[in-house]
């Protein structure tokens, strides 16, 4: 099973600010890594898969990069509502499977 | 992008199964992958398993023994059956669709809270 880890668990955050968040896989998923963003009581909400691509609807302050084993998610200028938990998963291999989530909150 | 709905008893005992079903609407069941995910409280998620109107199936291997996924195409709904369900099984379980073998969880449902308790 590939596992995937974020890191900060946490990042404090001031409005307007840039937010990097990091997730590294324990072996190669190639570009198969999707981005979630979770409210509290809310389901998953993609926000980024194959590595870089946005979902429909997503604003273009989010983006992503990486490949292999190091991703990052980058939110250029946090707004309110980018308040959230944010979760890496990798679809490149079975099982499925989910960092542990970094919680980006407001500074 | 489709529309999920999971419906289930909120509530199960100890040792018995977890019986859940979503309902698809907004597309044809016949067109994309069908996925379970479950999110204890106050943890991260787990893919509990996947299958596509054929009929084939992958399972989470630390499940696998105890789940089984079916889908009825004329009811456009698939369903999940855990089996000897155990305390650590209480999660919020949600229905999502992946477009390919290599796509994402694009749509979700708003999930089910199921706990399991005597």
């Amino acid at each position: 099973e590939i596992v995937m880890t974020q890191s900060p668990a946490t990042l404090s955050v001031s409005p307007g600010e840039r937010a990097t968040l990091s997730c590294r896989a324990s072996q190669s998923v190639s570009s198969n890594l999707a981005w979630y963003q979770q409210k509290p009581g809310q389901a998953p909400r993609l926000l980024i898969y194959g590595a870089s691509t946005r979902a429909t609807g997503i604003p273009a302050r989010f983006s992503g990069s990486g490949s292999g084993t190091e991703f990052t998610l980058t939110i250029s200028s946090l707004q309110s509502e980018d308040f959230a938990v944010y979760y890496c998963q990798q679809h490149n291999d079975w099982p499925r499977t989910f960092g542990q989530g970094t919680k980006v909150e407001i500074k | 992008q489709v529309q999920l709905q999971e419906s289930g008893p909120g509530l199960v005992k100890p040792s018995e199964t977890l019986s859940l079903t979503c309902t698809v609407s907004g597309g044809s069941i016949t067109t994309y992958y069908w996925n379970l995910i479950r999110q204890p409280a106050g943890k991260g998620l787990e893919w509990v398993g996947r299958i596509y109107t054929s009929g084939s199936t992958n399972y989470n291997p630390s499940l696998k023994s105890r789940v089984t996924m079916s889908v009825d195409t004329s009811k456009n709904q698939f369903s999940l059956k855990l089996s000897s369900v155990t305390a650590a099984d209480t999660a919020v379980y949600y229905c999502a669709s992946s477009g390919g073998y290599y796509s994402p969880f694009d749509s979700w449902g708003q999930g089910t809270l199921v706990t399991v308790s005597s």
